[in-house]
């Protein structure tokens, strides 16, 4: 089962607008991360919030984290034609034990696909 | 700066056939996992290796076994390939223990007819 959803499930936008991407999970966690997938390549690590924080920039980005509603936000400011790609979620939940058996592992949302018109 | 290496990047096998997807990392990782990637499924964790010596399931082990072969390698067999495992296989490391990112190989994409 899916830990993370993300919606909108595909999003069109123009060169210069902002894309936000939404993010719901299910159990509590010790942190979320956001990454990015170019077509037919690896994910790549975006950024990582702790359950304690509640919002985190990174450059043009902006993650925001509710654990009361158990959801993120993912805010892409002045976007490109590069930053065209697929965004996953990605939940780790909390609990493990030293060695961060369960601490580690992530647990991955379906993805928004995002389309940044030039 | 090669990161997480996997091979092969293509296979095609047939029914029944088995075979071995390799990767290595050169980070230093404690930890090392292997996901496959289906249309409309996200990411679905196969098999996971905390520290070297250490194997665990994931969420979909079946028709799998891993061997942490050292801290650099971690190996995904599949003993007699079906149509159902047909995917990307992407493995991924980090440095486990602690809140971090994890580090993605480029994947394999496997189809079996």
């Amino acid at each position: 089962s899916q830990q993370g959803e993300e919606d909108p499930q595909a999003l069109s936008i123009q060169e210069g607008e902002n894309a936000t991407m939404n993010c719901s999970y299910k159990t509590s966690i010790n942190n979320l991360q956001w990454y990015r997938q170019n077509s037919g390549r690896g994910l790549v690590h975006l950024i990582l919030i702790r359950s304690n924080e509640r919002e985190k920039h990174s450059g043009r980005l902006r993650v925001t984290l509710d654990t009361s509603k158990k959801s993120s936000s993912l805010l892409i400011t002045a976007s490109r034609a590069a930053d065209t790609a697929s965004y996953f979620c990605a939940t780790a939940r909390t609990g493990g034990n030293a060695g961060g058996t369960s601490y580690g592992k992530l647990t991955f949302g379906q993805g928004t696909i995002l389309t940044v018109h030039p | 700066n090669a990161g997480v290496t996997q091979t092969p990047k293509f296979q095609v096998l047939k029914t029944g056939q088995s075979m071995t997807l390799q990767c290595a990392q050169d980070m230093n990782h404690n930890s090392m996992y292997w996901y496959r990637q289906d249309p409309g499924m996200g990411l679905r964790l196969i098999y996971y290796s905390a520290s070297e010596g250490t194997t665990d399931k994931g969420e979909v082990p079946n028709g799998y076994n891993v061997s942490r072969l050292n801290k650099r390698e971690f190996s995904l067999r599949l003993e007699s390939a079906a149509p159902s495992q047909t995917s990307v296989y992407f493995c991924a490391s980090s440095e486990g223990g602690r809140p971090y990112g994890y580090t993605f190989g480029s994947g394999t994409r496997l189809t079996v007819v």
